[in-house]
């Protein structure tokens, strides 16, 4: 099974702050064939189902802020929120898609100061 | 829209088989996969099983013995079925459709299922 480790696992910032967020992968999600990352990212909220953020690992979904950018390849991925604003209080999830067992990070939780 | 639809019983016993029922629109079941994500308290996602559109599942080991997924596609409804149930199987279980790969697109809303004598 690919471990998905996520760090920190819990970040408190202030508004308008830079946040990072690292996922890495126990082995590469990098499918050489067509050179993309099956790396996803989740924002589940309070309370809320989980929702898609990114797809293949920098592939921001319809309607996703521009603040929210994710990057890496391999082994390592990083999801970037560029100014922080209230409403991203959230855990965030990291889940790769290159094999089954389909599996996900333990998650970072945001929490705005 | 896309939407999905979880449905089933709040409260187990422990060793009883719990069935789940998922009810989509907006997308065909022959179309894209729907998979089952179990979140326990407080805790994050668990990966469960999927069938894929073509009908075929793929089962987490970790309870592949114990789990069944099924559907109808003329009903539009995915169906979990998990047998002897056991307090750590307690959560909310989320169906979700899946893009043409194993990312998960589209959630449902999750149901609760708490076992407990």
């Amino acid at each position: 099974d690919i471990v998905m480790t996520q760090t920190p696992s819990s970040q408190a910032v202030s508004a308008g702050e830079k946040v990072t967020m690292s996922c890495k992968s126990s082995q590469s999600l990098l499918y050489s064939e067509n050179k993309k990352n099956y790396l996803a990212w989740y924002q589940q909220k309070p309370g809320q189902s989980p929702k898609l953020l990114i797809s293949w690992a920098s592939t921001r979904e319809s309607g996703v802020p521009d603040r929210f950018i994710g990057s890496g390849s391999g082994t390592d991925f990083t999801l970037t929120i560029s100014s922080v604003q209230a409403e991203d209080l959230a855990v965030y999830y990291c889940e790769q898609y290159y094999d089954t067992p389909l599996t996900f990070g333990s998650g970072t939780k945001l929490e705005i100061k | 829209q896309v939407q999905l639809e979880e449905s089933g019983p709040g409260l187990m016993q422990p060793s009883e088989t719990l069935s789940l029922t998922c009810t989509v629109s907006g997308f065909s079941l022959t179309s894209n996969g729907v998979g089952w994500v179990r979140q326990p308290l407080g805790k994050g996602l668990v990966w469960m099983g999927t069938i894929w559109a073509g009908g075929s599942t793929n089962y987490n080991s970790a309870v592949q013995s114990r789990l069944s997924i099924s559907r109808d596609t003329s009903k539009s409804q995915v169906f979990l079925k998990m047998n002897s149930l056991q307090p750590e199987d307690t959560g909310t279980y989320y169906c979700a459709r899946h893009a043409r790969t194993g990312l998960f697109a589209y959630w449902g809303q999750g149901t609760l299922v708490t076992v407990s004598s």
